[in-house]
């Protein structure tokens, strides 16, 4: 099983600026099957970006994925109000699996 | 654009077999080259795959649940169901169907529902 760890567990950021997410797997992720989600109170997980750097249909420009292998990045470039959530990876291999999350709080 | 929906109780005894159902719309399960999929969050934590089906009924399942699940498809009724057996409280989550062209990520899912498993 692939395990990814997400870093930071929390990110205390004001609108405005810009979020980076890191997201590292155990193993090297083929490939770049790797995939972003945001999720808010109460709802399910939006998919952002999958292939690591593609955005999904309807994702804002600001949301943008980097990486291969077993290190990945999302970065936000410029923090909206509404993008205050948590973040999870995942890697949708033969045995799909998620990171433990990443929480983006207003500072 | 696809529509899901799980439905099954939200409240199962321990040791019990927990069930429910995903009802897909505005598509057919299996005209379009989806894998279909639960996933599962307890609450306050992450998402976690329990597994998938294709509409031919070939399935695919979290090794570490492999023992307990069993999913199925019912094409007629454009359903796909999971059971998930001997229940403790460990499972209790919030359930959620998903859907997923091959090789690619989840991009549609339900709702979710919450599952408690409790006496």
């Amino acid at each position: 099983e692939i395990v990814l760890t997400q870093s930071p567990g929390t990110l205390s950021l004001s609108p405005g600026e810009r979020a980076t997410l890191s997201c590292r797997a155990s193993q090297s992720v083929s490939s770049s099957y790797l995939a972003w989600y945001q999720q808010k109170p109460g709802q399910a997980p939006r998919l952002l970006i999958y292939g690591a750097s593609s955005r999904a249909t309807g994702i804002p420009d600001r949301f943008s994925g980097s990486g291969s292998g077993t290190d990945f990045t999302l970065t936000i470039s410029r923090l909206e109000p509404e993008d205050f959530a948590v973040y999870y990876c995942q890697q949708y291999g033969s045995s799909p699996t998620f990171g433990g999350g990443t929480k983006v709080e207003i500072k | 654009q696809l529509q899901l929906q799980e439905s099954g109780p939200g409240l199962v005894k321990p040791s019990e077999t927990l069930s429910l159902t995903c009802t897909v719309s505005g598509g057919s399960i299996s005209s379009s080259s989806y894998y279909w999929g639960w996933i599962r969050q307890p609450p306050g934590k992450g998402l976690e795959w329990i597994g998938s089906i294709y509409y031919s009924g070939s399935t695919y399942y979290n090794p570490s649940l492999k023992s307990r699940v069993t999913i199925s498809v019912d094409t007629s009724k454009n359903q796909f169901s999971l059971k998930l057996s001997s229940v403790t409280a460990a499972d209790t989550a919030v359930y959620y169907c998903a859907g997923n062209p091959a090789a690619a990520p989840f991009d549609y899912w339900g709702q979710g529902t919450l599952v408690t498993v409790s006496s």
